[in-house]
């Protein structure tokens, strides 16, 4: 069964440092997503991405954060300047379609900036 | 504004034993409706969902969830649990926007086996 994948697992950082996070959609996915949870919260929303562009971010998603989709399989997530706030699990998910599709979710990056 | 609310946080029950997990959303219009469950390690599984039409929903290892509109409620429930059942069980509404949905979660229920 197809699924998606994240890497790394675990990332450790140090405040200020840039960090990226990779996904694997599924293949004939169209609709990308990251989501995180920090330790003992809910699952944010962050960003969608459809057709090569954000379709929308929460307020959480400031100009610290980007997303890309470099080639036709990866997706990433850049954190510019790590802050310790951004310590968390970072979900990515895809979807095949939009208004009934359903999300996929990855196994999930945790970010820990020290 | 959309929200989820799952009042319990962790439950224990009984292998063999019946289970209902308690999901409240807040959606003004009809809403999209799922049910995740996350084990420890991996990502979040899909288990059941929502769109239209009956209100009982059947999903994968057993689960089952019914939608009561009036009660603006999601319940998750299982007939007879299995100890590989133990997980967080989180619940999510789909806020359709611009052709995709976002999703809004609960806060999730940690669900603990007894043999």
């Amino acid at each position: 069964e197809p699924e998606v994948t994240q890497t790394p697992s675990h990332q450790v950082t140090q405040m200020g440092q840039e960090v990226i996070l990779r996904c694997v959609p599924i293949s004939n996915h169209l609709y990308f997503y990251w989501y995180r949870q920090i330790l003992g919260q809910k699952v944010e929303f962050l960003v969608s991405f459809y057709n090569n562009e954000i379709s929308e971010k929460s307020e959480i998603f400031d100009d610290q954060f980007s997303v890309e989709r470099p080639d036709g399989s990866n997706f990433t997530l850049k954190i510019r300047s790590t802050k310790l706030e951004d310590s968390a699990m970072y979900f990515c998910a895809s979807s095949e379609r939009g208004p009934r599709g359903e999300q996929y979710f990855g196994p999930g990056t945790r970010l820990t900036v020290t | 504004a959309q929200s989820v609310t799952q009042p319990d946080i962790h439950i224990t029950v009984s292998e063999g034993a019946s289970l209902e997990l308690r999901c409240n959303y807040s959606y003004g219009a009809t809403p999209y409706l799922f049910w995740y469950v996350q084990s420890p390690g991996q990502g979040l599984q899909l288990l059941l969902k929502y769109f239209s039409g009956d209100t009982l929903v059947q999903g994968i290892k057993g689960f089952e969830a019914e939608f009561k509109r009036s009660q603006s409620s999601f319940n998750l429930r299982k007939p007879s649990v299995h100890w590989s059942d133990a997980a967080e069980y989180f619940c999510a509404v789909g806020r359709f926007s611009g052709g995709y949905n976002k999703l809004i979660f609960g806060a999730g229920t940690r669900l603990a086996v007894h043999p």
